[in-house]
């Protein structure tokens, strides 16, 4: 089955340093998409991807669709401490109405 | 506010009762979607419905049921819990349109089999 690796499991940063992670497939997606969960809360979507090579922003976030199709990044610039959290992605082939998500990444900001 | 309502918040459930979590949404979406979460396994598709009156299974369905009765509810049963049933269970919707768009998630329900 399709499966999705996401790198790293876990990060401690400090405030004001910049984040990257990432998504790899072991299939072809036509969407992507990163959410955060806080704790005791549900996933909140950050940004969704739906075309290869599509750089996306959404304030200091940014995500892209890789070219390969098989994998995307998330980058978080000058990181503040409520951006502790767990983020996810997720990814789908067309038509399915099913999304297959990463085991997320836990992010920790120290100040 | 418009968004996904989940309940109860959390339950503590003896092993072999049955339970049934709810699920309503208001935004008039068309797919509805349950997901376990558990550590180090991220979230895993139990059942979906693509549309009022049709159900599907995802990657984990075992043990549990789901009913599509109109668009707003899609409630979750476990009909006979068995401890490793113990999770946090979200419910998310969607809007289908021309290409697949983003899930929208409920806040949980922490069920707990003993």
């Amino acid at each position: 089955g399709q499966q999705l690796n996401q790198s790293p499991q876990s990060m401690f940063i400090q405030e004001g340093e910049d984040v990257s992670m990432n998504c790899t497939s072991s299939s072809i997606f036509n969407t992507w998409l990163w959410y955060k969960q806080d704790p005791g809360e549900g996933p909140v979507l950050l940004i969704a991807l739906y075309k290869a090579g599509e750089l996306t922003s959404n304030g200091r976030l940014t995500a892209q669709f890789g070219i390969t199709r098989k994998d995307s990044f998330l980058n978080i610039s000058a990181s503040i401490p409520s951006d502790v959290g767990i983020y996810f992605c997720a990814g789908s082939t067309s038509g399915t109405y099913k999304y297959i998500f990463g085991t997320g990444t836990r992010l920790k900001v120290l100040a | 506010t418009a968004g996904i309502t989940q309940a109860p918040t959390s339950q503590i459930l003896a092993a072999g009762r049955s339970m049934t979590l709810r699920c309503t949404q208001d935004m008039r979406h068309n797919a509805m979607y349950w997901y376990r979460q558990d550590l180090g396994l991220g979230l895993r598709l139990i059942h979906y419905s693509n549309t009022a009156g049709t159900t599907g299974k995802g990657e984990v369905p075992d043990g549990y049921s789901v009913s599509r009765a109109n668009t707003d509810d899609f409630p979750l049963t476990l009909a006979s819990a068995v401890p490793s049933q113990t999770s946090v269970y979200f419910c998310a919707s969607s809007l289908e349109g021309r290409r697949n768009s983003p899930l929208h998630f409920g806040n949980g329900t922490r069920l707990t089999v003993t």
